[in-house]
């Protein structure tokens, strides 16, 4: 089945320790995003990739950074993280058509926590 | 303001009961909507786009309207199976999604 995939599911790193996490879709999309899901909250958009065009909110710590090797993977580096990066971050994809957005698909989820 | 805003809920409803929701969005330029559903600890998932035309899933009904900008969502004879967060979404320019806080569901037996 086509689908949207993160791994880890949960990853628990130190305070300031490097992490990347990673996504894959086999929906041959051509949008990918990253948000960032804290408990109780809705998801926060953090950057978003449109083929290989690379879009940052204005909001997003230099912290995160991403990388869009292919149409199929995206990863999300965390270069330092804090304890106020502890959440669910959540990959998506979308189709574009015809210059309208036909809807995201959501990975599972990877749960950071830490330490 | 929000860009997005949502009931704040929590909804609490005897199953086989209608609810509705409703969602309000600030920028009148918003392109595209969307009804998500959140389960606990789960990502979310698509529930249903959302037309001026007005479009109807089974026991789902959503609504645009885009002189008042605002969204809803209509569940009738809810099921437990329903109980969840209900998110409205709103497409901006290039492809920014801009959620509301979401509005949590519980249908009680």
């Amino acid at each position: 089945d086509a689908m949207v995939i993160q791994n880890p599911r949960y990853q628990v790193t130190q305070f300031g320790k490097p992490v990347t996490l990673s996504c894959s879709q086999t929906l041959n999309h051509n949008v990918m995003y990253w948000y960032q899901q804290k408990s109780s909250q809705a998801p926060k958009l953090l950057f978003h990739y449109y083929d290989k065009d690379f879009n940052n909110e204005a909001d997003t710590p230099d912290n995160f950074q991403s990388r869009r090797p292919n149409t199929s993977f995206c990863f999300l580096d965390i270069r330092s993280p804090g304890l106020g990066d502890a959440a669910m971050y959540l990959c998506a994809t979308s189709r574009v058509g015809r210059g309208r957005e036909l809807g995201q698909f959501f990975g599972p989820g990877t749960r950071l926590t830490v330490l | 303001r929000k860009e997005v805003e949502q009931d704040p809920g929590p909804f609490n409803v005897p199953e086989g009961a209608t609810v509705a929701f409703n969602c309000t969005y600030s920028n009148s330029a918003s392109q595209s909507f969307f009804w998500y559903r959140q389960d606990c600890r789960k990502e979310p998932k698509l529930l249903m786009s959302v037309y001026s035309s007005g479009n109807e899933d089974g026991r789902f009904t959503a609504q645009l309207n885009r002189a008042s900008q605002y969204i809803s969502l209509l569940i009738r004879d809810s099921k437990l199976s329903d109980s969840a967060t209900y998110l409205c979404v709103v497409i901006q320019g290039a492809q920014k999604l801009v959620f509301g806080q979401g509005t949590r569901l519980t249908i009680n037996p």
